[in-house]
């Protein structure tokens, strides 16, 4: 157990419709992240959440909203999906978010993903 | 562009045997990660080595580092089948962690 854990483990859904992605974390930490992980691609970072506060949105399309309502619980509501959407979805936590102290010194903790599959 | 990038991109050694994988990065970092991913699992952090340490040890695991090269090196000793998964370097660049894309690593029994 890594203390993060993410619902639904698996997904397939039709472009058209809208289904949600839940992530909670056990471990009292401060900053959440959301990950795209495709095949043969590095990890891409999505969302960063401090303190239920979103921090940074790297160019991620409109079809994907995030949502922080406490700094345990982070979703990524989904609608409107395209086939390149499909891929693995990771969210982590970390104690401190990079830029805060040491943030970048801290490890992040994964949960185990939500796998996408969009028909 | 790519911070860190992981080396080979696959490898199959048989148990016992030591497994090398290298990471290497383009611009200075502060510290530098190595994690382990499991097949249909996330991300597992195994060891963090700072820009001022050469080597660090963590059970069979030993990693070094070579800022004057810009790489990073992960040994595991004495292979398992359990060691079979992807392993990532994650650098760290302007304050943000940055992965690679990953050895797959294959134990052979």
């Amino acid at each position: 157990e890594t203390g993060v854990t993410q619902t639904p483990r698996h997904l397939v859904m039709g472009m058209t419709n809208k289904k949600s992605l839940k992530c909670e974390q056990h471990l009292g930490h401060n900053a959440m992240y959301w990950y795209k992980q495709s095949a043969k691609k590095p990890l891409e970072l999505m969302f960063v959440y401090s303190l239920e506060e979103r921090v940074e949105n790297n160019s991620v399309p409109s079809r994907f909203s995030p949502e922080c309502p406490n700094s345990s619980h982070l979703f990524l509501h989904l609608h409107t999906l395209q086939p390149e959407d499909s891929a693995l979805y990771l969210c982590a936590s970390s104690h401190l978010l990079w830029g805060q102290g040491n943030g970048s010194n801290q490890p992040q903790h994964f949960g185990d993903g939500t796998r996408l599959s969009i028909l | 562009s790519q911070q860190g990038e992981e080396d080979p991109q696959a490898l199959s050694i048989q148990e016992g045997e030591n497994a090398t994988m290298n990471c290497s990065y383009k611009t200075s970092i502060n510290n530098l990660q190595w994690y382990r991913q499991n097949s249909g699992r996330g991300l597992v952090h195994l060891i963090l080595i700072r820009s001022n340490e050469r080597e660090k040890h963590s059970g069979r695991l030993r990693v070094t580092l070579d800022t004057s090269k810009k790489s990073s090196s992960l040994l595991i000793t004495a292979s398992r089948a359990a060691d079979t998964a992807s392993y990532f370097c994650a650098t760290d660049r302007d304050d943000k962690i940055i992965f690679g894309k990953g050895t797959r690593l294959h134990i052979l029994p």
